[in-house]
């Protein structure tokens, strides 16, 4: 398997749930990235991780936590989510985090009831 | 603040009408000025990075270029399989900053 891999690809939860989605790549980057895509509006960045160290919080709320335990693996952790927080949730990986271009996942399509 | 604007929001061609997407931004100190494609249901794919005022990078029917102010991406006789979103992105600092997009529709 090759490129980045995100799952589940569909998600629907009540707002008192809690879920995860998962982004494993197998390019061997460094950088991972947590981005949220609305309709209307631009990618917008989460998180940003170098070497499983997070090197960036784009004031995202405490409902997302996310977690790289390695370098190929990223995990966005769900709790108590909001209505506007149904989006399409992008993953991301680079050589180094400064390096581009960043390779893109299919993403996880979450709805919010 | 650094910006992106796409224009046009969203452009319609026949098979064979070439076009222009555009890509204005504002950023101080540029490090790279990037062209994605998206299908429905999919991630972006990414298709060109441009550096420098001058640059040019050709891929098929498309061809991107950049000057200092803005970038184009130019789509020469395009066919059906071309349509999608085309997202424009700047790197700032760890990130990029996307543009909304211009959605494509080549029609036969």
């Amino acid at each position: 398997e090759t490129g980045v891999t995100q799952t589940p690809r569909h998600l629907v939860m009540g707002m008192t749930n809690k879920k995860s989605l998962k982004c494993e790549q197998h390019l061997g980057h460094n950088a991972m990235y947590w981005y949220k895509q609305s309709a209307k509006k631009p990618l917008e960045l989460m998180f940003v991780y170098s070497l499983e160290e997070r090197v960036e919080n784009n004031s995202v709320p405490s409902r997302f936590s996310p977690e790289c335990p390695n370098s190929s693996h990223l995990f966005l952790h769900l709790h108590t989510l909001q209505p506007e927080d149904s989006a399409l949730y992008l993953c991301a990986s680079s050589q180094e985090v400064k390096d581009q271009p960043q390779h893109f996942g299919d993403g996880t399509r979450l709805s919010i009831l | 603040e650094d910006q992106v604007t796409q224009s046009p929001e969203a452009l319609r061609l026949q098979e064979g009408e070439s076009s222009s997407l555009n890509c204005s931004y504002t950023v101080s100190g540029l490090r790279g000025l990037f062209w994605y494609r998206q299908d429905p249901g999919k991630g972006p794919e990414f298709l060109f990075t441009l550096y420098s005022a001058g640059e040019e990078k050709e891929k098929e029917r498309l061809k991107a270029t950049l000057t200092k102010k803005e970038s184009f991406l130019h789509i020469t006789a395009p066919k059906p399989e071309d349509s999608a979103t085309y997202l424009c992105a700047v790197q700032v600092g760890y990130a990029l900053n996307f543009g909304k997009g211009t959605s494509l529709l080549v029609t036969p």
